[in-house]
């Protein structure tokens, strides 16, 4: 059974930093693309980053780009995100995905970590 | 980057009935267009890929149409459990933005 379990949310100033995991069971990580989507408190649903299965692609939203990191340890079945110079608007639910091939489809999703950004 | 619009914003209906929500792209995206459903406090699931595709385990009252720019999302009869919001999102470049969301209410 696949599964995506992301951990390290939680209470953060503005302008501090967060690292959040995902670890990944039930299938072969080490081929699959990953993506981080957030959803902001009674909103929508936000694509964030995107990695390819061996790290070599990598895409951010405008809205983190320069401020967060995306990447992954095949070894350990697990992707990441540094979250750095967190502001207000980075409070949300963030969920790992897995991008299945063809089509780029996101076919799973973890249950989410909540990130609250306030002073 | 590439818009997605969905209509409606919201939707109000009856066990039984047909629907439609509708998702617009900016600018062509082929066929690289999903579809999620979302109930609260939980995370999405794939309904619809490549625009028309059933995912696995999803009822086939769900259908997906289009290609281009224009694509619909179809439930055929409305069960109570299919009561949730629901995105439409592109997967043709990045960023892989989502549509607004249709919240599908009881009527």
């Amino acid at each position: 059974e696949v599964q995506l379990v992301e951990s390290g949310g939680g209470l953060v100033q503005p302008g501090g930093s967060l690292r959040l995991s995902c670890a990944a069971s039930g299938f072969t990580f080490s081929s699959y693309s990953m993506n981080w989507v957030r959803q902001a408190p009674g909103k929508g649903l936000e694509w964030v980053s995107y990695i390819s299965s061996s790290s070599s692609t990598i895409y951010y939203a405008d809205s983190v780009k320069g401020r967060f990191t995306i990447s992954r340890d095949n070894a350990k079945n697990s992707l990441y995100l540094q979250m750095n110079s967190l502001r207000d608007e980075d409070t949300a639910v963030y969920y790992c995905a897995r991008e299945r091939f063809p089509m780029a489809r996101v076919d799973y999703w973890g249950q989410g970590t909540l990130v609250t950004v306030s002073s | 980057d590439i818009q997605m619009t969905q209509s409606p914003s919201s939707l109000s209906a009856s066990v039984g009935d047909r629907v439609t929500i509708t998702c617009r792209a900016s600018q062509s995206i082929s066929s690289y267009l999903n579809w999620y459903q979302q109930k609260p406090g939980k995370a999405p699931k794939l309904l619809i890929y490549a625009a028309s595709s059933l995912q696995s385990g999803v009822p086939s009252r769900f259908s997906g149409s289009g290609s281009g720019t224009d694509f619909t999302l179809t439930i055929s009869s409305l069960q109570p459990e299919d009561f949730a919001t629901y995105y439409c999102q592109q997967s043709y470049s990045t960023p892989r933005a989502f549509g607004q969301g249709t919240r599908l209410e009881i009527k």
